[in-house]
């Protein structure tokens, strides 16, 4: 069970918008930011967007990353089949037994 | 170019421990701004964050798992490395090594490697 709560799984066709919700608590997204990973198949996850709507350089800006309280998204504009894989949100955790970096489930992103 | 690169054994018997070591190249690890972490993914599953090295040595790990870990450094190899003491099947895992910029995001990964917890 991930501390981060996404949807396990997202679709859409070339072209469209889609977006991805990420739910936390008080003590992760709500005080922390929050980062989306991108991780194709058989590879590490790749960085899209950290301080909840930053993106580094080479990330192009179809991505992008918002915060709300305790639950961000990540919206993703003109699907392209490459853009297909699994999305995963992270935040630092300021546990009771410790500060931890936690992710979510991941979402898998199927472009029909 | 920054890159790590995982290495290690890949076939671990329960109650061992499993070590690991991640080389970086195209950068120093002694630079200051960094901390460098271990990150595992279960075959089918998602990430969890194991902990995190300092370039001064100074350590920091996931309390799940704190009892069982300890991250090394050797900057005259510019790697640092991965125990997992008392391994049982649940540890098996794709095992990344990553840079953090002190920000809580990793923005290099090695490519991963492959640990099996079995007799």
């Amino acid at each position: 069970q991930s501390v981060l709560t996404q949807p396990p799984s997202a679709s859409g066709t070339p072209g469209q918008r889609v977006t991805i919700s990420c739910s936390g608590s008080s003590s992760n997204i709500g005080s922390n930011y929050v980062y989306w990973y991108q991780q194709l198949p058989g590879t590490a996850p790749k960085l899209l967007i950290y301080r909840n709507n930053q993106r580094p350089s080479g990330v192009p800006d179809r991505f992008s990353g918002s915060k709300s309280g305790t639950s961000a998204s990540l919206a993703i504009s003109g699907l392209r089949s490459e853009d297909e894989a699994d999305y995963y949100c992270a935040a630092w955790d300021d546990s009771l037994s410790g500060p931890r970096v936690v992710f979510g489930g991941g979402t898998k992103l199927t472009v029909l | 170019q920054l890159q790590l690169q995982e290495s290690g054994s890949g076939l671990v018997k329960p109650s061992q421990t499993l070590s690991l070591t991640c080389a970086v190249s195209g950068g120093s690890i002694s630079s200051g701004g960094y901390s460098w972490s271990w990150i595992r993914q279960p075959p089918g599953k998602g990430l969890e964050w194991i902990g995190y090295i300092y370039h001064s040595g100074s350590t920091y790990y996931n309390p799940s798992l704190k009892s069982r870990v300890t991250i090394s450094v050797d900057r005259s190899k510019n790697q640092f490395s991965l125990k997992l003491s008392s391994v049982t099947a649940a540890d098996t895992a794709v095992y990344y090594c990553a840079r953090e910029p002190r920000e809580g995001y990793f923005d290099y990964w090695g490519q991963g490697t492959l640990v099996t917890v079995s007799s």
